[in-house]
């Protein structure tokens, strides 16, 4: 069946890296995405990945998609306190018009 | 830009009552989804629509219906709202062009007394 798992919390001190990871199961996903939820709002589309690429990097943000292993990583550059949020990892299969997302994971920044 | 709107950003309503959701997309895009996210449990789809007047069952429609009358509209209804129907509410949106992507509206957290 279609999942996504995410580690549910996440916890990096400001100006260094974060790095979340995401795995899916279904080997014919097209698209790999990373939405990013602020407190209160809807989730803004933050960056995505075609599924034939290995990586996508855009300013801070820096996308790796493993295939093989169906792995899937965000890495955020010198975190700042505003990229404190929700990420989600989410995935669309080519046959299937639906998004499937993970249950997102928490970013807290620390001082 | 995309620009995806909710009639409420915050609803209370009572066990019973009849509840409305509406969602707006001025992308002209052909299809639009309604999720329900909860702490622990993500996002899950409860309907969806690919044209006017058209919807799909997602993975949890029970207890809710929708209306598509126009493009740029799609409503979520609760016919007789519960209290294990508090939630928030998202409504997104994606054109057939670039069918995989979701634009997604600020959200409509519902509370049910």
């Amino acid at each position: 069946g279609e999942d996504v798992e995410q580690s549910l919390f996440l916890s990096v001190r400001e100006g260094d890296s974060s790095v979340i990871n995401c795995t899916y199961t279904d080997s014919s996903s097209t698209y790999l995405y990373w939405y990013k939820q602020e407190p209160g709002a809807g989730l803004q589309l933050l960056t995505y990945i075609f599924s034939n690429m290995d990586m996508k990097q855009d300013q801070r943000l820096t996308v790796l998609l493993n295939k093989k292993d169906k792995h899937l990583s965000l890495r955020i550059a010198d975190t700042q306190t505003g990229d404190s949020a929700i990420y989600f990892c989410a995935e669309s299969i080519w046959r299937d018009d639906k998004i499937i997302f993970g249950k997102g994971t928490r970013l807290h920044i620390l001082p | 830009d995309v620009k995806v709107t909710q009639s409420s950003r915050y609803l209370v309503k009572r066990t019973g009552e009849k509840v409305f959701l509406e969602c707006v997309q001025d992308m002209d895009h052909e299809n639009m989804f309604w999720y329900r996210q909860d702490p622990g449990l993500g996002l899950r789809l409860i309907y969806f629509s690919y044209d006017v007047k058209m919807k799909e069952k997602g993975d949890i429609p029970e207890g809710y219906s929708v209306s598509r009358e126009k493009k740029e509209r799609f409503s979520l209804i609760l016919e007789s709202a519960s209290t294990n129907q508090t939630s928030m509410y998202l409504c997104a949106s994606s054109g057939d062009r670039e069918k995989e992507t979701q634009y997604f509206g600020p959200g409509t957290r519902l509370l049910v007394l």
